[in-house]
């Protein structure tokens, strides 16, 4: 089956200029994650959404950084007045619940660039 | 503190040269270790998952151990292909199902 999917894959904005970035898990999964992977640093996890609980927030760097996720499907990572030190690989992943220790399959991500 | 560390940073093989890379950690309440391989331009992709000492996990070329401080990737005679950068992951469930992931090891396997 399809895996998970984002859009777009390469994003350039100017700074100060809000940008949303998309997920599209895989069919069925109940539980969606934001990564982020910056230039000489390793995956960082931002926020995570599991069924219609309060998702965990305690990732997101900022007040500037905010997501949704929708009918439990599709997420959307918004990050407002874009700063340069934004600029990253967004990941998202998800699996299939997040109860135990399922595994998280990650989509192929979005490179953000401000200028 | 909670830490993943790997090592080495990056390593350079010969094709059939096999060799060892290591995922240190330091976690109380271990829920399970991952593996992913990333390629260049892409997102992670899964290889294996470990959830107590002692247990050991194959795919092809590749074999996975824990000990209740450290994992290995094994590579076994390694073929160019194998080049990617090895990530390893915890999943503590102080923090919910976050992965805490290592820096990674930039493998090159040359023909």
């Amino acid at each position: 089956g399809a895996g998970v999917s984002q859009s777009p894959s390469n994003k350039v904005t100017e700074k100060g200029k809000d940008v949303e970035l998309r997920c599209d898990p895989i069919s069925g999964h109940t539980a969606l994650y934001w990564y982020r992977q910056s230039l000489g640093q390793g995956l960082e996890f931002l926020i995570y959404f599991q069924g219609n609980s309060a998702p965990d927030k305690s990732g997101l760097p900022s007040d500037r950084f905010s997501a949704e996720r929708t009918g439990g499907s599709v997420s959307t990572l918004t990050i407002q007045r874009t700063q340069q030190e934004d600029s990253a690989v967004y990941l998202c992943a998800s699996s299939l619940a997040a109860s135990g220790s399922d595994t998280q399959y990650f989509g192929p991500g979005t490179r953000l660039t401000v200028l | 503190e909670d830490q993943v560390t790997q090592s080495p940073e990056a390593l350079r093989l010969q094709e059939g040269e096999s060799s060892s890379l290591n995922c240190s950690y330091t976690v109380s309440g271990l829920r399970g270790l991952f593996w992913y391989r990333q390629d260049p331009g892409k997102g992670p992709e899964f290889l294996f998952t470990l959830y107590s000492a002692g247990e050991e996990k194959e795919k092809e070329r590749l074999k996975a151990t824990l000990t209740k401080k450290e994992s290995f990737l094994h590579i076994t005679a390694p073929k160019p292909e194998d080049s990617a950068t090895y990530l390893c992951a915890v999943l503590k469930g102080e923090y919910g199902n976050k992965l805490v992931f290592g820096a990674g090891t930039i493998l090159r396997v040359k023909s």
